[in-house]
This record gives C-alpha cells, structure tokens and sequence, in this order.
C-alpha cells in the first residue's frame, strides 16, 4: 500500500539554525500539506501545496517557513530560524483526487528538538 | 468557542464494551468529517470518513448532523487495541485543510 514518508524521524538543532524537514507524497497524490502538534497539544495546520504554489496557510505559518516541491517527489518544510517554540512533531500528508479525494494520508512524522 | 471540541477524556473502558465518542464542531460551512485515531507519539491513522447518511465498518459506527453540527463515533465489542486517542476533524475551506479537535484517549482494560 503506497505511503506518505518522511526523513529525518527526529531532528535536534540549536535554536536560530535552520532546518528541512522532507517527505515525499504518495505519489499520484497532487495535494500536499504540512501540521504540527506539539506535545501533548492537538493537530495545527500549516499550510497547503498544489500546482507548485501554496495554497492556503495559517498564522502560524509566518515568514520562518517556506515550503518547496524540489523536484517530482519531494516535498519539503524550512524553517530558517528555529525557536524554542518551534519543536514539534511536523506531519506531512498529501491526497489524491478522485473517489476519496477528501481523505488525507500522514507520514510518520519528523519530531523537531529546538534546544 | 473551539471550531471542534471533544471530550478529552480518558474514557477508562473495559474490554468487551461499547464506547461512544462525540464531537462538535462550530463553522457551518465544513464539509467533510472524519474520525482520526492517533497512538501515543505516533502519526493521526485515518480510521474513517464521516457521512450524512451515517456509515459503518465493522465494528466502527459513524453519524453526522448538520443541522446539530455534531459528529460521533460508537465502537462495539471494543478490544485492548482500540485503545488510543480518538481525533474528530473537519475538512473547510478551498483547499481543504483539516481543523481537529484535542482528541478523547481511550483506555480498554483487560
């Protein structure tokens, strides 16, 4: 069964270092988002990815991060910065179009440590 | 007001039993719904979606009212792996991104 993936599992950096967390989609898959959690917290959006541009992004989502589709299978989040506040558990998850086109599927995650 | 809510639990259940999970959410323009069950440290499982007629698989029951704007799971006959933070999440906007509830831990006991 195809699968959402992402490198590294977990990723220790010093604060204001920048870092990129990278997946790759499922691959007939032409929507792409990124959350995060922190712990113990809920589920937050991001931002959303079709057609090589962002499509919708929330507060969260300010000038520290970027997103980028590299290349045909890549899809990867930048941080520039990082701050205390920024670790987390980040998931990637991407859907398709068509039948369950609403249905999104997560990657296992990359758990950022901000020290 | 929260866009979804849910109890946050624990539900401290014992094996065999039937447990019901319910949700609300307050922005009428969602459009879809789904149950999400998360383990501990783990990535959110897509356990099932939501419709308005109601849909079931196996032992998992789902309902949705629009009018209520409310949305519940019931699991029957429930099992030690069941156990896990139940998620209620809503699809809005353009680009359909998901906006989630804090999760109900669920905790099946032998």
């Amino acid at each position: 069964e195809p699968e959402v993936t992402q490198t590294p599992s977990h990723q220790v950096t010093q604060m204001g270092q920048e870092v990129i967390l990278r997946c790759v989609p499922i691959s007939n898959h032409l929507y792409f988002y990124w959350y995060r959690q922190i712990l113990g917290q809920k589920v937050e959006f991001l931002v959303s990815f079709y057609n090589n541009e962002i499509s919708e992004k929330s507060e969260i989502f300010d000038d520290q991060f970027s997103v980028e589709r590299p290349d045909g299978s890549n899809f990867t989040l930048k941080i520039r910065s990082t701050k205390l506040e920024d670790s987390a558990m980040y998931f990637c998850a991407s859907r398709g179009t068509g039948g369950n086109s609403y249905e999104q599927y997560f990657g296992p995650g990359t758990r950022l440590t901000v020290t | 007001r929260k866009e979804v809510e849910q109890d946050p639990g624990p539900f401290n259940v014992p094996e065999g039993a039937t447990v019901a999970f319910n949700c609300t959410y307050s922005n009428s323009a969602s459009q879809s719904f789904f149950w999400y069950r998360q383990d501990c440290r783990k990535e959110p499982k897509l356990l099932m979606s939501v419709y308005s007629s109601g849909n079931e698989d196996g032992r998992f029951t789902a309902q949705l009212n629009r009018a209520s704007q409310y949305i519940s799971l019931l699991i029957r006959d429930s099992k030690l792996s069941d156990s896990a933070t139940y998620l209620c999440v809503v699809n809005i906007g353009s680009n359909y991104q998901l906006i989630w509830g804090a999760g109900t831990k669920l905790i099946i006991k032998p």
